[in-house]
Parts: C-alpha cells; structure tokens; sequence
C-alpha cells in the first residue's frame, strides 16, 4: 500500500529551528509537496521537490532523499505566526496526491 | 490572477437531508478540479476530481456525487447525508500542464450532519 508518515506534533520555541520529517512508501514518485495549513483554514502550497537535495525559500527549506523515501521541512528564525498544521504528500505514477496526516507545529514564546 | 471560491463556509444540516456545496475557479481555462475531505487528525481524502467538463472520477464510493456542469465550476452532491458525512470539505484546482500538480485550495466548506 501508499504510505506517508510524518509526526503527529511537535513543539518549538519562537526563534529557534524546526525540521519537520516525512516518509514515504508509494507506487512511483512525481514529485513531494510541503503545504502549511492553519487551524480552520485551508492549505497553501509551501514547497516542491523531485530532485534529490535542498530547496530554500526564504526561512523555510525542504530537503529530498528519493532512495530513502524521506523528506524534511526546515523552518528558521521561527515565528508565533508558524504555528500550524504542515502536511506532506508525494505524486504518484499516476499524478495522484498521496497524503501524510499532518504534523501539528506548536510555537512557544 | 487565478482564484477560487467556495461556499457556503459553514453548514449544520439535519441526517437525511441534501447537500450542495459549490466551486468556481477564474482566471483560468480547463483547470483540474477537485473535491477533498479532511477529518481531524487524519490526511486529506479525495472524493473525485475532474480534468475536464462531465469527466468525473470517484476516489470513495460514498453517497456523495459530483458534477462539473462549466469548466470552471464543480459542485459536490448528496441526496441524503449520514452523520459520517460531516468535515471540512475543500475544493481546489491545479494546472498539471505546468508541470508539478500545485494545488489552491478554496476556503473550506465546514459541514456538521447532526
């Protein structure tokens, strides 16, 4: 079967480094996604990698390791407004999302 | 620019009755659309998608139905709702010729089946 494991919570401080992990076990790959979502609201689209290697975009980077089916989300210089839910999914060989539960980040001051 | 919209934002409804939530998207042509649901603590689950006017593909076989009357609109149906029914419903769309299957989600449509 498809499957994609990330953990359920985490928690961090304001200002500090989170990496966020996600594997994953699918029927090909196309490609894996990084999407933040805020309680009650709905996803935006963080990051796309299908190459092996880092991705940086601003204060938040997205590593790939297609031959170990693991990926991480890395979120710098965190800030209160980054508590939200971050959720992974990888495209199959069909183009289809497959999608992780979700990994619910909690910032502390 | 592209947006999408949703609606309603919010909906309590009784077991038994219907549902209709509705789905545009402007600013662009032929977009994939789709229909997910997400429970708590659980991953999103597609319900259908759509590449095309009247092309419909189920993911779930549920009492839900979905229909794609203009290209730029998708509706989610049922005729009778079960209290399993209840959850954030999202539609969204992508542009698969652009490469990555990027998704824009709308708003969400928090339905309660009481």
């Amino acid at each position: 079967g498809q499957n994609i494991d990330q953990p359920t919570e985490m928690t961090a401080t304001e200002g500090a480094i989170v990496q966020i992990n996600c594997t994953y076990q699918t029927s090909g790959f196309n490609g894996l996604f990084w999407y933040q979502q805020h309680a009650g609201e709905a996803p935006t689209f963080l990051s796309y990698n299908v190459l092996d290697g880092l991705e940086e975009k601003g204060r938040f980077s997205s590593f790939l390791s297609r031959s170990k089916g693991y990926s991480y989300l890395l979120l710098k210089e965190l800030q209160m407004k980054d508590s939200a839910s971050y959720l992974c999914a990888v495209q199959d060989s069909n183009y289809q999302l497959i999608w992780g539960a979700g990994t619910k980040l909690i910032i502390k001051p | 620019s592209q947006t999408i919209h949703q609606w309603p934002a919010t909906l309590v409804q009784p077991v038994g009755s219907p549902l209709s939530l509705e789905c545009t998207v402007e600013g662009t042509s032929n977009p994939n659309l789709y229909w997910y649901r997400q429970a708590a603590g659980r991953g999103l689950q597609l319900l259908f998608y759509s590449v095309g006017i009247g092309q419909i593909s189920s993911e779930v076989p549920q009492n839900l139905s979905a229909s794609r009357p203009q290209d730029r609109q998708f509706i989610l149906s049922s005729k009778k709702l079960l209290l399993s029914d209840s959850g954030f419903y999202l539609c969204a769309w992508s542009d698969l010729g652009a490469g990555a299957n990027v998704l824009t989600f709308g708003a969400g449509s928090r339905l309660t089946v009481l």
